[in-house]
């Protein structure tokens, strides 16, 4: 079992800029979160799948946040354009019942 | 919402002391959770109780439904047991946790 395996770990991008961010899933798991950490506001929930569909997405700060999960093994999250503002450690989680699982994050830093 | 609140936010000790991190939430829940964030940045789940108490080596968590509290106790405590501790929540959707902002503890030999 490889874990909730995210890329990349760290991406540094411009303002402006299209951001992706990648999760590959625990094979198994039904759900998928994704989770931002900021010192300020600790971890928050962004997006929430179950069965790849999106439960709730009333964590997305704005329209510049879109998710998509394709198929059970894949999720990505996209900013764009990015922000400064949006730098941060973002999150994929993974759980069929409990405990969640976290993926390693991807730090992100716009400038 | 229920609201989670963490104490001390930050913690220092010295190797050996027994270690006690709190949790308040304002909502009757089903389960707590309680997440370790390694200095490198990973979390890993430590513990997931709706009663009563679990023990898992030196760590121990308990939890009281009725006045809506959690203890996260560390019992001979050693630096690599340096990390944030996180307690969390069930949130407003199925599936979805709160999270505390975490108490940052120090361990020092």
């Amino acid at each position: 079992d490889a874990g909730v395996i995210q890329s990349p770990r760290h991406e540094v991008t411009e303002m402006g800029q299209e951001v992706t961010l990648r999760c590959k899933p625990i094979s198994g798991h039904n759900s998928l979160f994704w989770y931002r950490q900021t010192m300020m506001r600790g971890l928050e929930l962004l997006i929430y799948f179950n069965n790849n569909v999106p439960i709730d997405d009333s964590g997305m700060p704005e329209d510049r946040f879109s998710a998509k999960m394709p198929n059970a093994s894949f999720s990505t999250l996209k900013i764009q354009p990015s922000e400064p503002r949006d730098s941060a450690v973002y999150f994929c989680a993974s759980r069929s019942s409990s405990p969640l699982h976290f993926g390693n994050g991807t730090r992100l830093t716009v400038t | 919402k229920n609201e989670v609140e963490q104490s001390p936010q930050n913690l220092t000790a010295q190797e050996g002391e027994f270690i006690t991190i709190n949790c308040s939430y304002s909502v009757g829940i089903s389960a707590l959770h309680w997440l370790q964030q390694h200095p490198g940045g990973g979390i890993v789940s430590l513990f997931m109780l709706s009663s009563g108490k679990k023990k898992h080596g030196r760590l121990i968590a308990t939890i009281n439904i009725q006045e809506k509290h959690s203890s996260l106790h560390i019992t001979a405590s050693h630096p690599r047991d340096s990390a944030v501790y996180i307690c969390a929540v069930p949130g407003g959707s199925q599936g979805n946790l709160i999270f505390g902002k975490g108490t940052k503890l120090s361990v020092k030999p």
